[in-house]
């Protein structure tokens, strides 16, 4: 089975602090993926990336910054914390890209619940 | 922009079907997804559609028509664990998913 594992589950930072979130999969997936969830609003990407040391810009990535230095891991970024960035965040993996053939699903963690005060 | 709607709340009985309507405009389109995802829990992976028509797995089943924009996902034979938010998203190239708000199923006893 994949695994996807984040630090915390629960996290409380202070407006202005950085802020670290890590993602570790364990079962050698190109693909990994930050994701925020609110509600009313869905998931919306905030960055993924589809090797080592590459990075994509999602849909928010304002605000944020991550860091792939090896390939099980996945950070994501918060330079400066606020309050707007109270959210859920869920990380997830994916073994190869569509072109590469198969399904290719996303694969979940349990998701950090960060508030931000 | 992508633009996926699904419907905010369904209640059902036990027992009962429910379906869950998805409507989608996106700039591309390379597969459809229904996830599931209980209360404070990880979305977890239950359909995939990337061609016209229906897939059918267990009491689930989900729908595709391109040309409509539309999918849908069919739950059978409801039962209380099924009662949880189902996720409806769309691959526009090879990695990226773009979701719905999601769907809060309720089922009563």
């Amino acid at each position: 089975d994949v695994k996807v594992t984040q630090s915390s589950r629960y996290l409380v930072k202070r407006t202005g602090e950085k802020v670290f979130l890590e993602c570790v999969q364990d079962m050698d997936h190109e693909n990994m993926f930050w994701y925020r969830q609110d509600p009313g609003l869905g998931l919306r990407l905030i960055y993924f990336s589809y090797d080592v040391k590459m990075k994509e810009k999602g849909d928010i990535p304002e605000g944020y910054s991550v860091s792939r230095e090896k390939k099980e891991r996945f950070s994501l970024i918060l330079e400066s914390a606020s309050t707007n960035q109270t959210s859920m965040y869920l990380c997830a993996s994916s073994l190869l890209g569509s072109s590469a053939g198969g399904i290719d699903t996303q694969y979940f963690g349990p998701g950090t619940r960060l508030t931000v005060l | 922009g992508q633009n996926i709607d699904q419907p905010t709340e369904m209640t059902a009985t036990e027992g009962a079907i429910v379906q869950i309507n998805c409507t989608y405009q996106t700039s591309g389109f390379n597969g459809l997804f229904w996830y599931q995802q209980h209360a404070g829990e990880a979305p977890t992976f239950l359909s995939y559609n990337v061609l016209d028509g229906l897939e059918e797995k267990g009491r689930f089943s989900s729908f595709l028509s391109r040309s409509k924009g539309y999918s849908y996902l069919l739950l059978k034979e409801l039962q209380m664990k099924d009662s949880a938010s189902y996720l409806c998203a769309v691959r526009d190239g090879d990695y990226k998913l773009s979701f719905g708000a999601g769907t809060t199923v309720t089922v009563r006893a």
